[in-house]
């Protein structure tokens, strides 16, 4: 049962275009959401976060939104950079340290 | 501040060997965490140590699988009679606290059971 859920496993993006990400849930008992960027053969590396009495955090040229109703969030990348070439992993959490990842989505920026 | 280190970075062995990976936490973290990700798919959560106790090892399988985090030393995740399937990538994570306390991770042990 998959409760945190990345549909694309891929995107391209243009270089200085904007990046989104997608993540559904399904537990309404999430109620802290982040996004991790992971490069090949390197740990996760936190990128941003937000908590669910918050619908948007905005860190430099990362927004994260949450929609609780749709039970739905995203992540903005603007301007894409080569740079964030990377996977991206949305997690979730109960009030607790047991994150729930989901299956991640490979951004490719274009030069 | 060095960051969470694993280690071995890569580990072979061959079916019916002992699997040991090691995890030694950020300087000042008592909380460590263990996930696996096979290919293709995200991190799932395997255990949930404290120094010396399993606070949650929902995640480990019932079987062949235990994990340690002593008083001194890294924390410990012991693989027995590995088999093709435990062939993964580990990762350990530590915070300072439980909770939503941040969670930083290190880069990972690559087990590859031949």
């Amino acid at each position: 049962d998959q409760q945190v859920k990345q549909n694309s496993p891929s995107l391209s993006v243009q270089e200085g275009r904007i990046s989104i990400l997608n993540c559904d849930y399904t537990n309404s008992m999430f109620d802290y959401f982040l996004w991790y960027k992971k490069y090949p053969a390197e740990g996760p590396t936190f990128l941003i976060s937000i908590s669910s009495i918050k619908d948007k955090n905005e860190d430099g040229r990362f927004t994260v939104f949450l929609n609780k109703s749709a039970k739905h969030l995203s992540l903005h990348i603007v301007p894409s950079q080569p740079g964030d070439s990377a996977v991206y992993f949305c997690a979730a959490s109960s009030g607790t340290y047991k994150y729930i990842f989901g299956t991640g989505t490979r951004l490719k920026v274009l030069a | 501040n060095a960051g969470v280190m694993q280690n071995p970075r890569h580990l072979v062995r061959r079916r019916g060997q002992e699997a040991r990976l090691r995890c030694s936490p950020m300087k000042g973290h008592s909380h460590v965490y263990w996930y696996r990700q096979l290919p293709e798919e995200g991190l799932k959560f395997m255990v949930y140590l404290q120094k010396e106790n399993i606070i949650d090892e929902s995640g480990m399988p019932k079987e062949r699988f235990s994990a340690e985090f002593p008083k001194e030393g890294p924390s410990i995740l012991r693989i027995q009679q590995v088999v093709r399937g435990d062939s993964a990538a580990y990762f350990c994570a530590s915070s300072l606290g439980g909770g939503n306390s941040q969670a930083f991770f290190g880069q990972g042990t690559r087990l590859t059971v031949v």
